[in-house]
């Protein structure tokens, strides 16, 4: 499986602010993933994110809200806009190992929106 | 839309047992796959044990294994001779596709298991 990185690890925000979250993987992939997990909660899609087209977004996911750039096969971000409190979660990126469907996480973003 | 349902929040078992997490999806789709995943207090996803849904043969890995009854829609997993380092949060989750490309995963609310010593 691909390694996957984010950064940051972890990070507490003041409320109107924004957060740029970086997914970086060792390999080239066509498919990666963004998702969220609100505290003791289960995971959500926000977007999917295919280099060199607009991220898909979920329903109640907008791009005002959660901006996401694919620049190339190996790189992601996902930004969090005038974060509020309720943006407190954990954010975590996938990769899809070519021609396997099969998903690989990154370590998360835990966040704090104070 | 496909929903994914987990109806225990919680299980304990004693090392070494055999314990059956339960999950049970609703979907129209034919193209489909089901994943086990395993997220531990450090938070990482981990992926356990898939299932491609035109096979009728049950997945395994090591003590890891699914019964999969398609028709009933229910997609459970077995942990074998469990150990102090199966705790962790498991997570049922599905994946539609076509000659598209795959959707992201639609997860259940999870199962928190315990392994007691």
């Amino acid at each position: 499986s691909a390694v996957i990185s984010q950064k940051p690890s972890r990070d507490i925000c003041q409320r109107g602010t924004s957060l740029t979250i970086q997914c970086q993987v060792d390999s080239q992939v066509t498919m990666m993933f963004w998702y969220r997990q609100q505290p003791g909660q289960s995971l959500t899609l926000i977007a999917t994110a295919n280099q060199g087209s607009e991220a898909t977004y979920e329903s109640g996911f907008v791009i005002d809200k959660f901006p996401i750039s694919r620049p190339n096969l190996t790189f992601s971000t996902l930004t969090v806009s005038n974060m509020s409190p309720e943006d407190s979660s954990i954010y975590l990126c996938s990769v899809e190992r070519p021609n396997s469907y099969e998903q690989y996480f990154g370590p998360g973003t835990r966040l704090t929106v104070t | 839309a496909q929903t994914v349902t987990q109806s225990q929040p919680e299980m304990s078992v004693q090392e070494a047992e055999t314990v059956t997490l339960s999950c049970t999806y609703d979907t129209s789709e034919n193209n489909y796959y089901l994943f086990w995943y395993k997220q531990p207090p450090s938070r990482q996803m981990i992926l356990v044990i898939r299932q491609e849904a035109y096979k009728q043969q049950n997945a395994t890995e090591n003590r890891f294994s699914v019964n999969f009854q398609k028709a009933a829609k229910s997609f459970s997993l077995k942990i074998s001779d469990s150990q102090l380092g199966d705790t962790a949060m498991y997570f049922c989750a599905f994946l539609r596709y076509s000659g598209g490309g795959a959707d992201g995963l639609t997860f259940g609310k999870g199962t928190h298991l315990i392994i007691q010593p």
